[in-house]
């Protein structure tokens, strides 16, 4: 069955450092999505992309970049982590048409002390 | 810039009660549509229910439905017979070219 993973489920790391969070989906679609959840924010765009070579800076993409070489993959990096970015991430895919749903990854939970 | 809202951060209800969890957006186009995601706490995303914005007839999926109110930009969410698995967070969503807009969330509790 199609699917779409995200890895590592969990992530302690320490200010300053780099940090990559893998996103890697089998539906074959176009469209994909970081998100961030926050309590009292709901889940905000990080970044996305349309298809590969593409990527766009959503609402909250400062501090986070992100590269697409093929369709399966979106790895989203944290370039320096900051204690403002300990959070919940998800990642999304969709196909091409508004109306289709995004199916989301089971997250990752990322802490930086 | 479109925003959603969920003005009621927690509702309760009792088991095979009825709730309405509701949501409102703002948002210049003409052309959307809306969405309500289920989070239990597996953390896992769920779609519920979808209402596309240029349909007058109200979505429904077997006890979920959608009071879907255009002039107002209001989009609530009915749960008929609530049952013990339906406690989770509930997101509510605009979608635009691709992208998703999330309200702040209303965490959904089930009484026995």
């Amino acid at each position: 069955d199609a699917e779409i993973t995200q890895s590592p489920r969990h992530k302690i790391t320490e200010t300053g450092r780099q940090v990559t969070l893998a996103c890697h989906q089998t539906w074959n679609h176009n469209n994909m999505f970081w998100y961030r959840q926050d309590l009292g924010h709901g889940l905000r765009l990080i970044h996305y992309s349309y298809g590969v070579q593409d990527t766009n800076k959503g609402e909250v993409s400062d501090g986070y970049s992100v590269s697409r070489s093929n369709t399966e993959d979106l790895p989203l990096t944290l370039e320096s982590a900051a204690s403002s970015q300990t959070s919940v991430y998800f990642c999304a895919s969709s196909e091409g048409q508004s109306y289709n749903e995004q199916f989301f990854g089971p997250g990752t939970r990322l802490t930086v002390l | 810039a479109q925003t959603v809202t969920q003005s009621q951060p927690e509702m309760s209800v009792q088991e095979a009660e009825t709730v309405t969890l509701s949501c409102t957006y703002d948002t210049s186009e003409s052309d959307y549509y809306l969405f309500w995601y289920k989070q239990p706490p597996s953390r896992q995303m769920i779609l519920v229910i979808r209402q596309e914005a240029y349909k007058q007839q109200n979505a429904t999926e077997n006890r979920f439905s959608v009071n879907f109110q255009k002039a107002a930009k209001s989009f609530s969410l009915k749960i008929s017979d609530s049952q013990l698995g339906d406690a989770a967070m509930y997101f509510c969503a605009y979608r635009s070219a691709q992208k998703l807009v999330f309200g702040q969330g209303t965490r959904l509790t089930i009484n026995p």
